[in-house]
């Protein structure tokens, strides 16, 4: 398997503008967790799926932040509308049976709102 | 809501040197506790997994033990290098997984 894969890698977007990261978790894998990685607050639980079903949003910070899981191999994350402190790196990751197996990473996309 | 400790935030040693990392966790409901490392710029590796029912697991240079009781682990790396210059990161897994904000290490050559 080719890991977690996120797209994009990276996005410049004006403030206003609607955003989608995408994720494509590791075949088989049950879970999928959404964070969101800033200097000043480190790694924060976003959104977590089981089954294609979310399960605990209470991390995402507001209105404008949404995720869905259509299907079992892909996921998004739509801010609209975007604003500057939305700027931030976001991770995507998955794991099988979560807490009994290791939860895999994606490589991350760096979002700059301006 | 579990919270998770990170203590050193950073650390600076010598090449050679043995070296600890700490995480303490609030909530001792845990399914594991997973340690990553993370590269400037870079996604998460997974470095060791341990179940809650388990007390260590060791990788190479690496041994990770589990205290759950006192809501505690440590990451021991033996024989440090300048390539383990990285940012640690532990994550307390249940049906959720929630990080520490990580140490960062530097490995003087």
């Amino acid at each position: 398997d080719a890991g977690v894969i996120q797209s994009p890698r990276h996005e410049v977007t004006e403030m206003g503008q609607e955003v989608t990261l995408r994720c494509k978790p590791i075949s088989g894998h049950d879970y999928l967790f959404w964070y969101r990685q800033t200097m000043m607050r480190g790694l924060e639980l976003l959104i977590y799926f089981n089954n294609n079903v979310p399960i605990d949003d209470s991390g995402m910070p507001e209105d404008r932040f949404s995720a869905k899981m259509p299907n079992a191999s892909f996921s998004t994350l739509k801010i609209q509308p975007s604003e500057p402190r939305d700027s931030a790196v976001y991770f995507c990751a998955s794991s099988f049976r979560q807490g009994r197996t290791e939860a895999f990473f994606g490589q991350g996309t760096r979002l700059t709102v301006v | 809501k579990q919270e998770v400790t990170q203590i050193p935030a950073a650390l600076s040693v010598p090449e050679g040197e043995n070296l600890v990392l700490n995480c303490s966790f609030t909530d001792s409901a845990i399914y594991n506790l997973q340690w990553f490392r993370q590269d400037p710029g870079k996604g998460l590796t997974s470095l060791l997994l341990i179940q809650s029912s388990q007390r260590e697991q060791t990788s190479g240079r690496l041994n990770a033990s589990l205290d759950k009781s006192s809501g505690r682990s440590t990451l021991y790396i033996a024989a440090s290098q300048p390539g383990d210059s990285a940012t640690y990161l532990c994550a307390v897994g249940n049906n959720d997984m929630r990080f520490g904000a990580g140490t960062r290490l530097t490995v003087k050559p």
